[in-house]
């Protein structure tokens, strides 16, 4: 198994525009969370989903972080507009099991993002 | 509300010797999960450890060990032998199982092993 997918690795932006991270986890994985990790703030949950239902949302900072889930294979973290204080590195990380269940969280390699 | 406190910024420790990270945890829920994760400089967060709340025995993985202490809620690791390569960040996290399974990471204890 390729172990969870991110894209990009980084990326690069000016503050106002859009940005959309992206993840693919681990084939018959059910869950699936996005992090935040900075220096200041450590590794924070956004967001996670269980078999693609959003389940708690309420790590997102404000209105301009969405995620989504449509399929069971693919994830997007979009934050629009971005501001300097996005900058962060995002981890994205699946687990196998049904809600509840205590399986460890296998994570991708993060994307390092730069908001100028 | 779940909450993970690890309160040692940083540690050190000589090649070969045992360390342990301290952890403790706080949540009402009767039943969850106890991880420890590895965050080495190059940034991936590895698994290292698991330790359920109904567990009669302490996990143990190589040359990890968890020290579960239900009554203190402590879920301490314990590396022994360490090596140079164990050099990294270490997470404590915790999920429970109201709210369908939600994961609590603490701050990170960042450990460096001198030659």
């Amino acid at each position: 198994d390729a172990g969870v997918i991110q894209s990009p690795r980084h990326e690069v932006t000016e503050m106002g525009q859009e940005v959309t991270l992206r993840c693919k986890p681990i084939s018959g994985h059910n869950s699936l969370f996005w992090y935040r990790q900075t220096m200041m703030r450590g590794l924070e949950l956004l967001i996670y989903f269980n078999n693609n239902v959003p389940i708690d949302d309420s790590g997102m900072p404000e209105d301009r972080f969405s995620a989504k889930m449509p399929n069971a294979s693919f994830s997007t973290l979009k934050i629009q507009p971005s501001e300097p204080r996005d900058s962060a590195v995002y981890f994205c990380a699946s687990s196998p099991g049904l809600a509840g269940e205590y399986n460890e969280q296998f994570f991708g390699p993060g994307t390092r993002l730069t908001v100028l | 509300a779940q909450k993970i406190t690890q309160t040692q910024p940083g540690m050190f420790v000589q090649e070969k010797e045992a360390v342990t990270l301290d952890c403790t945890y706080d949540t009402s829920d009767p039943s969850y999960g106890l991880f420890w994760y590895k965050q080495p400089s190059s940034g991936e967060m590895i698994f290292l450890i698991y330790q359920g709340s109904y567990d009669q025995q302490n996990a143990t993985e190589g040359r990890y060990s968890l020290n579960f202490q239900k009554a203190r809620k402590s879920a301490n690791l314990v590396i022994s032998a360490s090596q140079l390569g164990d050099s990294a960040m270490y997470f404590c996290a915790m999920r429970v199982r109201t709210n369908a399974g939600k994961s609590t990471f603490g701050d990170g204890t960042t450990l460096t092993v001198k030659p």
